[in-house]
C-alpha cells in the first residue's frame, strides 16, 4: 500500500463549510496526488505535488487547494464545500521504478457527503 | 492532453471463462500503460503494466497487449474466478508523472 493513510475515511459536511482532507506517506515519495472518483468519470486529478511547497493544478481543481509545508503530508482542502464535491477523494503517490518510468500507487480513499 | 477511453463499462463472464477489457489513447508520446483493479470500498490497486517497448505482458492468469500503431492496450484474464469481481481502470503517461485513467469497466464472475 506504499504507506499512505487517508483521514478521515468518511466525512459529512454542509455546503458552505471548509473540509481538509490529510494524506499522509510514511516513504518519504517526493510526488503526491490528489484524484476524485465519480461515477462515469473515472480519476479526475485535482492537484499534485512535486516535492514540499510545490503544487500544481490538475484538470478539476477548481474549488480546491492543496498545501504541503512537510514531504509526508498532503493536505486537500475545499474552502467552501458544494453538493458538486460529493465524491470519493484518493491520495496518490508516485514512485520511480529505475527509470523514466514511475509506477503510482493509492491510498484507501476519502468518502465525502456534501449536504 | 492525454484521452483514454476504456470499454466495456460493464462485463459479466462465467466463472473459468475469459475476460477482456479494451483502452484506446489520444497521445503518441504516451509509452506507459498501467492497470488498476479497484475492489469496493478500497483504493486501486496496480496489477500489471506495460512499457512502450514491449507488445504483451503476461502475470500468471493476467495478460496485456498493447499495439502502439493503433493506441490501443488491453487487459486479458484468462480462467476467471468471483475473486476477480472489481472494478479495473486503465491508464496511460508519458512516462513522466502525469497519468491519465479511463472510466473503469465493473467486471462480475458469476460462479
Amino acid at each position: 500500500d506504499a504507506g499512505i493513510t487517508q483521514s478521515p475515511r468518511h466525512k459529512v459536511t454542509e455546503t458552505g463549510t471548509p473540509v481538509t482532507l490529510r494524506c499522509h506517506q510514511t516513504e518519504n515519495h517526493r510526488y503526491m496526488y490528489w484524484y476524485r472518483q465519480d461515477p462515469g468519470h473515472g480519476l479526475r486529478l485535482i492537484h499534485y505535488s512535486y516535492g514540499v511547497k510545490d503544487t500544481d493544478k490538475g484538470e478539476v481543481s477548481d474549488g480546491y487547494s492543496v498545501s504541503r509545508s512537510k514531504t509526508e503530508d498532503f493536505l486537500l482542502t475545499l474552502e467552501s464545500a458544494t453538493s458538486s464535491q460529493t465524491s470519493v477523494y484518493f491520495c496518490a503517490i508516485s514512485e520511480p521504478t529505475g527509470s523514466y518510468y514511475y509506477e503510482q500507487y493509492f491510498g484507501p480513499g476519502t468518502r465525502l457527503t456534501v449536504t | 492532453g492525454e484521452n483514454v477511453e476504456q470499454h466495456p463499462s460493464t462485463l459479466s463472464v462465467q466463472e473459468g471463462d475469459s475476460a477482456v477489457i479494451k483502452c484506446t489513447y489520444s497521445d503518441s508520446a504516451s509509452n506507459y500503460f498501467p492497470w488498476y483493479k479497484q475492489e469496493l470500498g478500497k483504493g486501486p490497486q496496480l496489477i500489471i503494466d506495460i512499457r512502450s517497448n514491449v507488445g504483451e505482458k503476461k502475470d500468471q492468469r493476467i495478460a496485456v497487449t498493447l499495439n502502439k500503431t493503433a493506441k490501443h492496450f488491453s487487459l486479458h484474464i484468462t480462467e476467471t474466478q468471483p475473486e476477480d469481481s472489481a472494478v479495473y481502470f486503465c491508464a496511460a503517461s508519458t512516462g513522466g508523472n502525469q497519468f491519465y485513467f479511463g472510466t473503469g469497466t465493473s467486471l462480475t464472475v458469476i460462479p
